[in-house]
């Protein structure tokens, strides 16, 4: 078990341009998040994949926002037009079903995005 | 909505004093409850979990009992140790609400 990864790590851009961070999850897992968290705050809900479809979203996620995940393994999310307000650090989780519909997830270690 | 609760810190101690961090909930029905743990630069690591009323929850020392009648799930440690420093996050999540819904966090720092 590898656990769930993320790249990049870190990511520092200027305000108005586009990124895509990457999130490969447990294998055996059809349940994807993101989650966005900022300085001093617990991570805040984005956005759920099943498999490859998109089944909520948050009100947090703009249309600036767009998330994939084209072959319900990994999954991408790209901010277009970036303001220093996205400056975050972007988490991903994944997971599986368990007993009685229950469920864990499972974190990665976030990509660091600063916004100049 | 759901929220969650957590006591403010930092929580300062000396190593091998006992560790109490407060978190309460509000939410319908039987939400599952959780604690993550941060080290610094890094994600978010479980700690422990909780699926229904008077389980508890354990893990590397660390235990937390999940309380329906005072919607609670503090997390309790005998001993704390300087590599316990980090950052502890209740959170619960409801069969049918995918999502985690996270308190604001508790920093820990242990000192020799």
């Amino acid at each position: 078990d590898t656990g769930v990864s993320q790249d990049p790590r870190h990511k520092i851009t200027k305000r108005g341009q586009n990124v895509t961070f990457r999130c490969d999850p447990i294998s055996e897992h059809n349940r994807l998040y993101w989650y966005r968290q900022t300085l001093g705050q617990g991570p805040e809900f984005l956005t759920y994949f099943q498999n490859e479809a998109q089944l909520e979203k948050s009100r947090l996620l703009s249309d600036r926002f767009s998330a994939e995940r084209p072959k319900g393994s990994f999954s991408t999310l790209e901010i277009q037009r970036t303001e220093q307000g996205d400056s975050a650090m972007y988490l991903c989780a994944s997971s599986s079903l368990e007993g009685r519909g229950e469920e864990t997830q499972y974190f990665g270690p976030g990509t660091r995005l600063l916004v100049l | 909505g759901d929220s969650v609760t957590q006591m403010e810190g930092p929580v300062t101690l000396s190593e091998e004093a006992f560790l109490t961090i407060n978190c309460t909930y509000t939410a319908t029905g039987y939400p599952s409850l959780f604690w993550y743990v941060q080290y610094p630069g890094e994600g978010l690591q479980l700690l422990l979990k909780a699926t229904k009323a008077d389980d508890k929850g354990s893990n590397k020392g660390f235990e937390a009992t999940y309380r329906k009648e005072t919607t609670s799930f503090h997390l309790e440690k005998g001993s704390v140790q300087v590599s316990d420093s980090a950052v502890y996050f209740c959170a619960l999540s409801r069969t049918g609400f995918q999502k985690l819904v996270f308190g604001t966090g508790t920093r820990l720092l242990v000192s020799p």
